[in-house]
């Protein structure tokens, strides 16, 4: 059984397109949270959400949206894609805010 | 500034030949360090969390420990499946967010 899954694996896009990202998680966790990794493997935190509230929103751009409609799924929107979102997205959950996270398997985002 | 810092950036061993990766960090309120292994194309794995100095755990050939100002992965006699990206992060309660080092890249040779 998957613990942390995320859809797509790969995503090619283009330029100015509109894209979203799926997370589910069946550890029944009541915090879920997306991370950013760069070409240099630097993971970075993006958003957080406790029970279906978001608790964590880092200096990301307003095209990046995220949507969590029950705690056991949390979906990333990305309006206008540029190439400078071209990275490797993770979906991570956990027991509870500063528990261990799990992580899924990433998706690997290229705009062109 | 909260900062991760790992080193070596990358460590190459033989199969038997053990070695250590460290961690060192600035943190005002740390909650928790967590070790991370990372396999190409994969998310990381968790496999450590530490709370307070002069803490330990181990799993298998790995044996984590924790200063107040640094933590370090301990690998005994490493295989080959041992190679991976190492990461390290600490959990800072005001912010309750993770922030990740940038990694050992370790490689085991037979």
């Amino acid at each position: 059984d998957t613990a942390v899954s995320q859809t797509p694996k790969y995503l090619v896009t283009q330029m100015g397109n509109d894209k979203s990202i799926k997370c589910e998680q069946n550890l029944g966790h009541d915090t879920m949270y997306w991370y950013k990794q760069d070409s240099k493997k630097f993971l970075k935190i993006m958003f957080s959400y406790n029970n279906k509230e978001l608790i964590i929103n880092e200096t990301v751009p307003n095209r990046f949206s995220p949507k969590s409609p029950d705690k056991a799924h949390l979906n990333l929107h990305i309006n206008s894609l540029e190439l400078g979102d071209s990275a490797v997205y993770f979906c991570a959950s956990s027991e509870g805010q500063g528990d261990e996270q799990y992580f899924g398997p990433g998706t690997r985002l290229t705009v062109t | 500034e909260d900062q991760v810092t790992q080193s070596p950036e990358a460590l190459r061993l033989q199969e038997g030949e053990s070695s250590s990766l460290n961690c060192s960090y600035t943190v005002s309120g740390l909650r928790g360090l967590f070790w991370y292994r990372q396999d190409p194309g994969k998310g990381p794995e968790f496999l450590f969390t530490l709370y307070s100095a002069g803490e330990e755990k181990e799993k298998e050939r790995l044996k984590a420990t924790l200063t107040k100002k640094e933590s370090f992965l301990h690998i005994t006699a490493p295989k080959p499946e041992d190679s991976a990206t190492y990461l390290c992060a600490v959990h800072r309660g005001a912010t309750n967010k993770l922030i990740f080092g940038t990694g050992t890249l370790l490689a085991v040779q037979p």
